[in-house]
């Protein structure tokens, strides 16, 4: 059984304070995405990375795939409020048309 | 482009009783997932469709089913409802050859 195990759990963080969130798993996946959910909306996806080793920046976030293409983490520079919500990885396998979600950070950012 | 609509977007049941949840995808995406999400499992996959045909199913009891129409818009269906289906139910459509998915604002699903 595929499993993709999110650390933390739970954060809580001021204002202008960095953090770091890893996804990590046995299995090797094809490609990963993180997901940012709000209360009462479906997931957002931020970003996709497909190669061992990927890093990709979008604006104050870095997402970096593991060389195995294990594991991942996302890296937020200066949290902002608005960065409040529900992080989520997702592994993807070729060929079996499903996602398997991590189970999740819950990151809030106190103004 | 409109995003994926779910309907409804709340729903309360008796134990027993069935529902059927609605997922209209993006226009031109011909994949649409299915997912339930609650505080303790997280978010865990129910099954996909692709052109009506049903491409891979997640570990849930016979009582989860669904179908995908020829416009690609598919319906779920859970019979027999159970305490422990309340849950916010999420579809998911995607583009062919994209690995990126589009998230309704799912259904809140209630059973008493």
């Amino acid at each position: 059984t595929q499993l993709l195990e999110q650390s933390p759990q739970f954060l809580s963080i001021q204002e202008g304070e960095n953090l770091t969130v890893y996804c990590n798993s046995s299995s090797v996946f094809s490609s990963l995405q993180w997901y940012r959910q709000e209360p009462g909306e479906g997931p957002v996806l931020l970003v996709t990375v497909v190669t061992g080793g990927e890093v990709k920046k979008l604006k104050r976030l870095t997402f970096q795939f593991g060389d195995a293409r294990k594991d991942s983490s996302l890296h937020i520079t200066a949290a902002q409020p608005g960065d409040t919500g529900l992080y989520l990885c997702a592994g993807a396998t070729s060929g079996t048309y499903k996602y398997i979600f991590g189970t999740g950070t819950r990151l809030k950012v106190l103004a | 482009k409109a995003g994926v609509t779910q309907t409804p977007r709340y729903l309360i049941k008796t134990r027993g009783q069935q529902v059927t949840l609605s997922c209209s995808p993006i226009s031109g995406h011909r994949s649409v997932s299915w997912y339930q999400q609650t505080p303790g499992q997280g978010l865990q996959f129910l099954f996909e469709y692709f052109s009506e045909t049903q491409r891979n199913k997640g570990n849930f009891p016979g009582r989860f089913s669904g179908r995908q129409f020829s416009n690609s818009r598919s319906e779920m269906n859970v019979s027999t409802l159970e305490l422990g289906d309340s849950a916010l139910y999420l579809c998911a459509s995607k583009e062919t050859g994209s690995e990126k998915l589009f998230f309704g604002s799912g259904t809140q699903l209630s059973v008493l």
